[in-house]
């Protein structure tokens, strides 16, 4: 079965840096990969979707990179702010392609 | 829309008690699906359903039943609560094509099984 890791549990980085997450896959390489945000005592959040045939999505402050020969992805969040604390989680499809597996997500603390 | 809502919000049962988590949106998604988050792991795939009439198991199944009477609804059943069911539960839905839509998440309930 796919197992997922995400660079550390927690990540502090200042106000105003890069925030570089990682999420690293062991077997089969997915389709495509998802992105979310979770706050505390709240649902995950949607954040960005790229395929394998896609290196690299942005949407606004965030990029996303897709390496399936490194079976890596690269979440950033660009001129961080305190407001982008979270747990950012990362998520494969699994071999059925109906359905995700997630990592155990990175909470990151951007300090004032 | 309420989009995709839970409740409860918090439970508290005790070993061999029975409940139901309920879960409905509002979208017309076609998928619905259950996980279970505990601390220092991923979201876990209980159950699934592409379709009203139609469900699947997904990673952890074992203790939980569900059903899909309509599109909008889908609850999940804990027949006898055991404390490793303890944990919070989130329902989530989305349309058909899982490459292309994006996967909404209801707010979480919180499960205490004593």
């Amino acid at each position: 079965s796919q197992k997922i890791e995400q660079n550390s549990e927690a990540l502090n980085i200042q106000e105003g840096k890069t925030a570089t997450l990682t999420c690293n896959y062991t077997n089969y390489s997915p389709a495509y990969l998802q992105w979310y945000r979770q706050d505390p005592g709240r649902g995950p959040v949607f954040l960005l979707l790229i395929r394998e045939n896609e290196k690299e999505k942005r949407k606004e402050r965030l990029k996303v990179t897709f390496d399936t020969t490194l079976k890596r992805s690269l979440f950033h969040i660009t001129a961080s702010q305190p407001a982008d604390s979270a747990t950012y989680l990362c998520a494969l499809d699994m071999s059925d392609g109906q359905n995700f597996v997630f990592g155990p997500g990175t909470r990151l603390s951007v300090l004032p | 829309n309420a989009g995709v809502t839970q409740t409860p919000k918090f439970q508290v049962l005790k070993t061999g008690q029975s409940m139901t988590l309920q879960c409905a949106q509002d979208m017309n998604h076609e998928y619905m699906s259950w996980y279970r988050q505990d601390p220092g792991m991923g979201l876990r795939l209980i159950h699934y359903s592409v379709g009203a009439g139609i469900t699947d198991q997904g990673e952890v199944p074992n203790g939980y039943n569900v059903s899909r009477s309509t599109t909008e609804d889908f609850p999940l059943r804990l027949l006898s609560a055991a404390p490793s069911q303890t944990s919070v539960y989130f329902c989530a839905s989305r349309h058909a094509l899982a490459n292309t839509d994006t996967q909404y998440f209801g707010p979480g309930t919180r499960l205490t099984v004593l």
